[in-house]
């Protein structure tokens, strides 16, 4: 079925990066694509963007585009997510999600997420 | 962008009751929406897929309907375990996947 784990927590303050990562495990890596999804304190959820496991393809949201970096290793099976420049309005819990390989379709399967909190 | 609205905000529904949740879109999504199950300090979980189909180990009290703009999430008789935060996503027009602001339903 699949399993996604994430990185610890993050402290970050502002003006910084931070680097998520996502490891997959008991599925085929490079046969979906992963996106991230942030969720602010008691908010909705938001797409940043979408990678392509198989050729590194990506796509990532308006709001955070310039900011926002994502890659993956797949020789180990891990995605990360780098988000520069940290403002306090980052602050939040960043998932990553397994999709469609194409990045058309639906999140089937979320790893269990990873609060960065930015303050000065 | 999408836009995706959820009513209500808060279910009270008492256990073994019907619970129905509405879901908006701003544009016809052609039955590409999902719902998704959050407990806290838990990641989603998938519930629904293509407006209809269970995903794998859902149960059956679980269902999904809607066409066009409009969709519902049923749970047909509430148990204690179905607290909990419920979204829709729709995925139609991608990028960006879009959510509602979630449902909260609370046992009575």
């Amino acid at each position: 079925q699949g399993q996604l784990v994430q990185s610890g927590p993050e402290v970050k303050k502002p003006g910084a990066s931070v680097k998520v990562s996502c490891k997959a495990s008991r599925y085929t890596f490079t046969s979906y694509g992963i996106s991230w999804v942030r969720q602010a304190p008691g908010q909705g959820f938001e797409w940043m963007g979408w990678i392509s496991t198989y050729n590194g393809d990506t796509k990532y949201a308006q709001k955070v585009q310039g900011r926002v970096t994502m890659t993956t290793d797949t020789s180990t099976s891990i995605a990360y997510m780098e988000l520069r420049s940290l403002r306090s309005d980052d602050t939040a819990i960043y998932y990553c999600a397994r999709g469609p390989p194409g990045g058309y379709g639906y999140p089937d399967l979320w790893g269990q997420g990873t609060l960065v909190s930015v303050s000065p | 962008d999408i836009v995706m609205t959820q009513s209500p905000a808060t279910l009270s529904v008492s256990p073994g009751e019907r619970a129905t949740l509405s879901c908006r879109a701003s544009q016809s999504l052609n039955y590409n929406l999902a719902w998704y199950q959050q407990k806290p300090g838990q990641a989603p979980r998938l519930l629904i897929y293509g407006t209809f189909t269970r995903a794998t180990g859902i149960p059956a009290r679980f269902s999904g309907s809607g066409s066009g703009t409009e969709f519902t999430l049923t749970i047909s008789s509430l148990q204690s375990e179905d607290s909990a935060v419920y979204y829709c996503q729709q995925y139609n027009n991608w990028p960006p996947w879009t959510f509602g602001q979630g449902t909260k339903v609370e046992i009575k």
